[in-house]
């Protein structure tokens, strides 16, 4: 079955320090991965996403992510966090098939003190 | 310019009504979804419209039913609403022929029913 775990309910980080949001997942065929913010009372926002080639992703808000075939991850990162980063983050994967059917991650709450 | 738009933001409603939430999309695209994204923030892919035609039907009861009258709208309507129904419904929307498209939320719909 194809789905996409976010082992962390809630990450912590002090701002300035960097931060990791985790995301594993489980697709046939070769996996097209995404990220995206949800600001409260927002709807999400895409942040980057993983098709093909280089295995760091640079996407908006200085946010990149790390494509890891062998450990089938897709972590999310940044070298120094904001509080304005604080938001719920989704890590999404496209199931094989067609028609950009995605399929989320239960979501991790980034929480960024100052 | 709002690229994805929903109405209303908030329907609060009784058991056994029926009721419609409308979404309007101005980028071009061909291909549009509803989302539910429960109490726990979980999000779900509902339906989905490539250019007027329905390709994506998640398990979701018969008193659901979207309609897409142009392939800028898409539009559910929900008969004999449920406490259950109860959730927020995304609208999002992404360009067609591309692999791995990102797609494109509206603000969302935050439905109460009592």
């Amino acid at each position: 079955a194809q789905s996409v775990a976010q082992p962390e309910d809630q990450v912590n980080v002090a701002e300035g320090n960097p931060l990791t949001v985790k995301c594993t997942y489980s697709v046939s065929g070769n996996p097209y991965l995404f990220w995206y913010v949800q600001y409260p009372n927002r709807g999400l926002q895409f942040l980057l996403k993983y098709i093909t080639g280089d295995n760091l992703v640079k996407g908006s808000y200085g946010f990149e992510a790390e494509f890891n075939k062998s450990q089938t991850s897709f972590h999310l990162k940044k070298p120094s966090a904001l509080v304005s980063d604080s938001a719920l983050y989704f890590c999404a994967v496209r199931v094989s098939g067609g028609y950009n059917k995605l399929i989320f991650g239960a979501g991790t709450r980034l929480a960024v003190h100052p | 310019d709002t690229a994805v738009s929903q109405t209303p933001k908030y329907l609060v409603t009784q058991m056994g009504n029926d009721k419609s939430i409308k979404c309007e999309q101005n980028l071009g695209h061909d291909t549009m979804y509803w989302y539910k994204q429960d109490s726990k923030k979980f999000l779900k892919i509902m339906f989905s419209y490539n250019n007027k035609e329905l390709i994506i039907n998640e398990t979701v009861p018969n008193r659901f039913s979207p309609k897409s009258p142009d392939k800028a709208h898409l539009n559910l309507h929900i008969n004999s609403l449920e406490l259950g129904d109860s959730a927020v419904y995304f609208c999002a929307s992404s360009a067609p022929g591309l692999a791995g498209a990102e797609q494109y939320f509206g603000p969302g719909t935050r439905l109460t029913v009592t």
